[in-house]
């Protein structure tokens, strides 16, 4: 089974500009989540969509939004970008949000580097 | 809020022998899980163990195991026979198991490097 893929693998755009990441989890998971990574701040919960939903959001500014679509992939979206902006974005994927059983497991991928320039 | 802290930034271990990574964490809930992550320098991260916090016995995988300490809310990482191949950066993370919430909080992470 192909494990959660992201695209692009890397990514440098100017400070200003947009950008569009995009994961697509294991098949058959329904759920994803959105992880900024950075030297100074660690990992950091960005949000979360379950059945095209936004379950839960990370304290981040609203020029970082996303969305599911209905075959589960998800993008995420940063409008602005500024240079603390540059991170490893990681996407992970489990079945469900929640259970005690298998549905806990979240799959990460390889993630996207953004460099803000 | 929930948090997680690892005290330790840099471990090494030498090949064969056996190393303790550190995470301590503080919250109010009861019913919660903890985890370990390996993220080698590809930067694919990998779980590595997970531990519910209502169970008392402490998770083993293979050549890894915790020490859940449930009332010191502390959860090391024991790694025996080390091997080149865990050389990464490992990172302790909490998850409250209420609501939908599929949200990991996750320390500042420990370098462990193996050396020959």
């Amino acid at each position: 089974k192909a494990g959660v893929t992201q695209t692009p693998r890397y990514l440098i755009k100017t400070r200003g500009q947009q950008v569009t990441l995009s994961c697509s989890p294991i098949s058959g998971h329904r759920s994803v989540s959105w992880y900024q990574q950075t030297p100074g701040q660690g990992l950091q919960f960005l949000f979360e969509y379950f059945s095209e939903t936004q379950r839960n959001k990370g304290n981040f500014p609203g020029r970082f939004s996303g969305r599911q679509f209905s075959n589960s992939r998800s993008e995420m979206n940063v409008s602005t970008l500024e240079l603390g902006d540059s991170a490893l974005y990681l996407c992970a994927s489990s079945l469900f949000p929640q259970g005690r059983t298998g549905a806990l497991e979240q799959y990460f991928g390889p993630g996207t580097r953004l460099t803000v320039t | 809020a929930q948090t997680v802290t690892q005290s330790q930034p840099e471990m090494s271990v030498q090949e064969a022998e056996t190393v303790t990574l550190s995470c301590t964490y503080d919250t109010s809930e009861s019913d919660y899980y903890l985890f370990w992550y390996k993220q080698p320098p590809s930067r694919q991260m990998i779980l590595v163990i997970r531990q519910e916090a209502y169970k008392q016995q402490n998770a083993t995988e293979n050549r890894f195991s915790v020490n859940f300490q449930k009332a010191a809310k502390s959860f090391s990482l024991k790694i025996s026979d080390s091997q080149l191949g865990d050389a990464a950066m490992y990172f302790c993370a909490y998850r409250r198991n209420t609501g939908t919430a599929s949200k990991l909080t996750f320390g500042t992470g420990t370098r462990l490097q193996v050396t020959l």
